[in-house]
């Protein structure tokens, strides 16, 4: 079956640190770039990153950039998400999504979603 | 960046057309993209480039554009339509690289 699945989420403090994963299956993760996409509770959707198939090309919302980092192991079909520094306003479901692969880059829209993991930033 | 607005809400009787818009002055030159997205579960992609609908989804969805307006349409509405629709883009011009729109409540009445 052709799923990803999104793990590590919990409650921390302001200031604290979080790392995320997803789990891809079903399908040759290493070919796709892929993405992280939060929202927060009874919000919409806001972009957050992208990596490249081979991590080539890496990039982040002005929001969490120097505070978040990105990366992928294509030998686990794993992509992670290193969030540092947090602060209440990254308070969201963070869903790993799949670029769907259109261009030979990043095409900037998603074709899978995982359900997501709650990241729950308060003191 | 550039902004997406969608209505907060749009309500149709079952059987009926529904009509999302999406107003963006990026529109003209970038694809738009539509999710679908009910309570507790992951947003779904329903329309891609405009107008092109993946594999699986219902024929009754489909999208069009029109300058800087781009619509997903829903004919003949069925119950479990009901949800949130979000429209995205890319933002080539900027540094945020994806733009979705606020969101838009559809109830189906």
């Amino acid at each position: 079956e052709v799923q990803l699945v999104e793990s590590g989420g919990g409650l921390v403090k302001p200031g604290g640190s979080l790392r995320l994963s997803c789990a891809a299956s079903g399908f040759t993760f290493s070919s796709y770039s892929m993405n992280w996409v939060r929202q927060a509770p009874g919000k919409g959707l806001e972009w957050v990153s992208s990596i490249s198939s081979s991590s080539s090309y890496i990039y982040y919302a002005d929001s969490v950039k120097g505070r978040f980092t990105i990366s992928r192991d294509n030998a686990k079909n794993s992509l992670y998400l290193q969030m540092n520094s947090l602060r209440a306003e990254d308070t969201a479901v963070y869903y790993c999504a799949r670029d769907s692969g259109d261009s030979s880059s990043v095409s900037w829209y998603f074709d899978l979603w995982g359900r997501g993991t709650l990241v729950t930033v308060s003191s | 960046s550039y902004e997406l607005t969608q209505p907060p809400s749009v309500s149709v009787s079952p059987g009926q057309t529904a009509r999302i818009t999406c107003s963006g002055d990026a529109l003209p030159k970038q694809y738009a993209y539509w999710y679908q997205q009910k309570p507790g579960q992951a947003p779904v992609l329903v329309i891609y480039k405009d107008s092109e609908r993946p594999s699986g989804i219902p024929e009754r969805f489909s999208g069009s554009s029109s300058g800087t307006t781009v619509t997903l349409t829903i004919s003949g509405v069925q119950a479990e339509d009901e949800a949130d629709y979000y429209c995205q883009s890319a933002d080539s011009s900027g540094t945020s690289h994806v733009v979705f729109g606020g969101g838009t409540k559809l109830t189906v009445l």
